[in-house]
């Protein structure tokens, strides 16, 4: 069975701070890790993905994820947050084989001036 | 433009209808995806589709059903043996290219059971 755990349901920062939302993650075999951005009353938009290579993958809008395989963690980084980096963000696993993608149930980030 | 279209954005239900959500893509994805949406729980898949003319139920299937005639369009309708379907409803796409690709969402249609 495959799982993913996000620890925060909300992160509160303010601007121009450094930006973190955690990320843990549960499969057999290697996964495959992405994180989608979400904002109110809309779909949800990609931000990036590790599939295999250099741990650290870079995304869309300055985002940037650390893979780690020892601690099965994949958090989402931003240097400097924006206000309008305020959203929704979910992290989501799937098995190497072809599976079912699995979503954390999401993480409230928000940036105040 | 590519993308994934949903319609309508908002419907309302009243008990023992049947309604039916559209889902487009002009992705030319083989793969379509339903998904569920409530606050705090992230996303459940309802149904999935890798190819036209197949598809197969995800975690929460029971009260829907859905049908895959072309490659374009995955329509998932939403019966009255659902007891709690008031949600927001998403529907996706991907290349289905074995596991490593993303998949792109739309814009979500956000159902009221009056």
């Amino acid at each position: 069975a495959q799982s993913v755990a996000q620890p925060e349901d909300q992160v509160n920062v303010a601007e121009g701070n450094p930006l973190t939302v955690k990320c843990t993650y549960s499969v057999s075999g290697n996964p495959y890790l992405f994180w989608y951005v979400q904002y109110p009353n809309r779909g949800l938009q990609f931000l990036l993905k590790y599939i295999t290579g250099d741990n650290l993958v870079k995304g869309s809008y300055g985002f940037e994820a650390e893979f780690n395989k020892s601690q099965t963690s994949f958090h989402l980084k931003k240097p400097s947050a924006l206000v309008s980096d305020s959203a929704l963000y979910f992290c989501a696993v799937r098995g190497s084989s072809w599976g079912k993608l699995q979503f954390g149930a999401g993480t409230q980030v928000v940036v105040t001036p | 433009d590519g993308g994934i279209t949903q319609s309508p954005k908002y419907l309302f239900r009243k008990e023992g209808q049947n309604v039916t959500l559209s889902c487009e893509q002009n992705l030319n994805h083989d793969a379509m995806y339903w998904y569920r949406q409530d606050p705090g729980q992230g996303l459940r898949l309802i149904y999935y589709s890798q190819i036209v003319n197949d598809f197969q139920k995800g975690d929460i299937a029971e009260g829907y059903s859905v049908s895959r005639e072309k490659k374009e369009s995955f329509p998932l309708t939403v019966t009255s043996a659902q007891k709690n379907p008031t949600a927001f409803y998403l529907c996706a796409s991907s290349t289905g290219a074995g596991g490593r690709d993303e998949q792109f969402f739309g814009p979500g249609t956000r159902l009221t059971v009056l």
